[in-house]
C-alpha cells in the first residue's frame, strides 16, 4: 500500500507560484499519482494525474522524477480562490488502495 | 453532465433514528464509492461498488452501517441506529474503469448531524 506524505499546511501570496511536494517511497509499478483539490463545503475535485515525467493542464503542472518516489504539484500564479486542501493520492485501479490522507491546506493571502 | 447527485444535502436527526443517504452516480460510471469526512479522521473510504456489486466494505465502521446499489444509477448508505459520533460529511463518488488511472468524481456531500 503506497502511503503518501505531504506538508500539513502552506502559505502563499497572490501571484506567486506554489509547489506542493508529496512523498510516496513505496509506489508500485502500476500506480498513478493523482492530485485532488477540496474547497470548504465541497467534495474533492480532480486536478491532475500523471505516471512519470511532467504533466501539464490548464490548472496545474505535475512533476514526477525518474524514481517516482515523490511528486510535485505546481500551481502557477495562485489567486485567493486557490485556497483549499490539496490531496496527493497514489494507486492503481484497485480502488481499495486509494486513501486520501490529511492533505495540504494552502492559504493564499492578498 | 449533472455530476454525482447526493441527497439530502443536510440532515439533522436524533440519536437512534435511521438515516438514509442517497446517491446517483454519473451515467456510464461503473464504480461507486462512499466516503466519510470528519475533522479528526479526514476522508475515509467506507465502501465501493463495481457494476453494482460491493467490492470492498472493509471501511464500513460497524454493523449499523449498510450500503446497497440496486441498479447502476442509484445507491444508498443507511445508518441504523444513528449515533452522535456518526456526525460527518458523507460523500458519494463515481468513476469509470479506464486504463489511464483512477479519476474519481465526487458529489457535494450529505452533511449529517446526529444529536
Amino acid at each position: 500500500l503506497a502511503k503518501t506524505t505531504q506538508p500539513i499546511s502552506m502559505d502563499s501570496y497572490e501571484g506567486q507560484e506554489v509547489n506542493i511536494t508529496c512523498s510516496h517511497n513505496n509506489i508500485a509499478t502500476n500506480d498513478y499519482i493523482t492530485w485532488y483539490q477540496q474547497f470548504p463545503s465541497q467534495g474533492p475535485r480532480f486536478i491532475i494525474q500523471g505516471y512519470k515525467t511532467k504533466v501539464t493542464n490548464e490548472v496545474a503542472s505535475l512533476f514526477i522524477p525518474a524514481d517516482r518516489k515523490s511528486s510535485t504539484l505546481s500551481l502557477p500564479r495562485v489567486s485567493l480562490s486557490d485556497t483549499a486542501v490539496y490531496y496527493c493520492l497514489v494507486g492503481d485501479k484497485r480502488y481499495s488502495t486509494l486513501t486520501f490522507g490529511k492533505g495540504t491546506m494552502l492559504l493564499v493571502s492578498p | 453532465d449533472a455530476g454525482v447527485i447526493q441527497s439530502p444535502r443536510h440532515e439533522v436527526t436524533e440519536m437512534g433514528q435511521e438515516v438514509t443517504l442517497r446517491c446517483k452516480p454519473i451515467s456510464g460510471h461503473d464504480y461507486l464509492f462512499w466516503y466519510r469526512q470528519t475533522m479528526m479522521r479526514g476522508l475515509e473510504l467506507l465502501i465501493y461498488f463495481n457494476n453494482n456489486v460491493p467490492i470492498d466494505d472493509s471501511g464500513m465502521p460497524e454493523d449499523r452501517f449498510s450500503a446497497k446499489m440496486p441498479n447502476a444509477s442509484f445507491s444508498t448508505l443507511k445508518i441504523q441506529p444513528s449515533e452522535p459520533r456518526d456526525s460527518a460529511v458523507y460523500f458519494c463518488a463515481s468513476s469509470s474503469d479506464t486504463r489511464s488511472g483512477n479519476t474519481i468524481y465526487f458529489g457535494e456531500g450529505s452533511w449529517l448531524t446526529v444529536v
